[in-house]
């Protein structure tokens, strides 16, 4: 079946330190990944995508993920969290063909101490 | 671009009602999906089509959920009638070459 997990239901972290938020997938052939942000009261916003090629991908706000096939792993870093990066952080994986439909994970909410 | 929009931002109304969502997608997107946010369920896809037509509608829950398509710049979500276990944050999201992105929702209380 497929599907996307991100273990960690709750992260913090103080400001100026490091973040790596998990995901790790189930999917039948390599899939396209994709990590979205959402903060309160506001929709999903598109962080990094992988589609192919270099397995390290650089994203807005100073965010990368990283692709490891032998891991079926997409985890998102950042080396120095500012406290507006308190946000929901939401994984998913899409059809690298057809339709494209995205299965998401069901997020890790982060809190930034000061 | 504006973005995806979507109205109204917030809805309230009595359970039996009929309440009409309403989306408009990124000029030049292909893909409209449908999504339901809960504290309790997560993010849950309903419905999403392709140029107009309804691809997938397995994850709407009832046959009181209904979702049009009638041309590639508006698609609108109907609950008829509405019950309270329908309070939700419903997103309206569009994409062209698989990057979604999303409305700023409107938030759904059935009382």
């Amino acid at each position: 079946a497929q599907s996307v997990t991100q273990p960690d239901i709750h992260i913090t972290v103080s400001e100026g330190a490091s973040l790596e938020l998990r995901c790790n997938y189930s999917y039948g052939a390599t899939p396209y990944l994709f990590w979205y942000v959402q903060s309160p009261g506001q929709g999903l916003q598109l962080l990094l995508k992988y589609f192919s090629g270099d397995t390290l991908v650089q994203g807005i706000k100073g965010f990368e993920a990283e692709f490891k096939r032998s891991q079926s792993s997409f985890n998102l870093r950042k080396p120095s969290v500012h406290w507006s990066d308190a946000a929901e952080y939401f994984c998913a994986v899409g059809p690298a063909s057809g339709y494209n439909k995205l299965i998401f994970g069901a997020g890790t909410r982060l809190a930034v101490h000061p | 671009d504006a973005g995806v929009i979507q109205s109204p931002r917030h809805e309230v109304t009595e359970m039996g009602q009929e309440v009409t969502l309403r989306c408009k997608p990124i000029s030049g997107h292909d893909y409209l999906f449908w999504y339901r946010q809960t504290m309790m369920r997560g993010l849950e896809l309903l419905i999403y089509f392709n140029n107009n037509v309804p691809i997938d509608d397995s994850g709407m829950p009832e046959d009181r959920f209904s979702a049009k398509m009638p041309n590639a710049s508006f698609s609108t979500l109907k609950i008829q009638p509405s019950e309270p276990r329908d309070s939700a944050v419903y997103f309206c999201a569009s994409s062209y070459n698989y990057e979604q992105y999303f409305g700023p929702g409107t938030r759904l209380t059935v009382t």
